[in-house]
């Protein structure tokens, strides 16, 4: 079946060292996003993909960065993971063929310890 | 930007009706979508409205009116497992989505 899917779906990480979270898709969906949610809180978009162009939200901190090397992959890279880094990671596909519905993964659940 | 309001919980009894609304403000309005979404899991596509009106899939309904700035979805026959935290995002121009924090939605038997 095509699908979003995120490795791994939990992650520890120690406060300040780097962690990089992974999402690929069999979609073949140009356009990918990474959200964070916070228990009981409305997933947040951080950036996206269209296609090769990264487009970042105003307010994503400088610590989280993104890579996506070819249209199934792509990275969420926290440089210096805070406490505050924790929560849910989201990673969702769309695709202008399909009216831009995003199709989201089973998401990283990080803790910062 | 967007703000998107929905109330943060709601209860019912097996087989009954729910209705969960949402209201929004936007600066450029394409599109509206609910999503289920279950504890520790990602969020499920339920529904899409774009012009006014009722949309229906089987147990679950959702209506917009744009001019007012309004949208509902209506669970019927309610069953255990749609226990869960039901997310109205509003999409703009831009083709972004804007999730409210949810309605949490619990079943009783």
């Amino acid at each position: 079946d095509a699908m979003v899917i995120q490795n791994p779906r939990y992650q520890v990480t120690q406060f300040g060292k780097p962690v990089t979270l992974s999402c690929s898709q069999t979609l073949n969906h140009n356009v990918m996003y990474w959200y964070q949610q916070k228990s009981s809180q409305a997933p947040k978009l951080l950036f996206h993909y269209y296609d090769k162009d990264f487009n970042n939200e105003a307010d994503t901190p400088d610590n989280f960065q993104s890579r996506r090397p070819n249209t199934s992959f792509c990275f969420l890279d926290i440089r210096s993971p805070g406490l505050g880094d924790a929560a849910m990671y989201l990673c969702a596909t769309s695709t202008s063929d399909k009216n831009y519905e995003q199709y989201f993964g089973p998401g990283t659940r990080l803790t910062v310890t | 930007g967007q703000n998107i309001d929905q109330p943060t919980e709601m209860t019912a009894t097996e087989g009954a009706i729910v209705q969960i609304n949402c209201t929004y403000q936007t600066s450029g309005f394409n599109g509206l979508f609910w999503y289920q979404q279950h504890a520790g899991e990602a969020p499920t596509f339920l529904s899409y409205n774009v012009l006014d009106g009722l949309e229906e899939k089987g147990r679950f309904s959702s209506f917009l009116s744009r001019s007012k700035g309004y949208s509902y979805l209506l669970l019927k026959e309610l069953q255990m497992k749609d226990s869960a935290s039901y997310l109205c995002a509003v999409r703009d121009r831009n083709y972004k989505l804007s999730f409210g924090a949810g309605t949490t939605v619990t079943v009783r038997a």
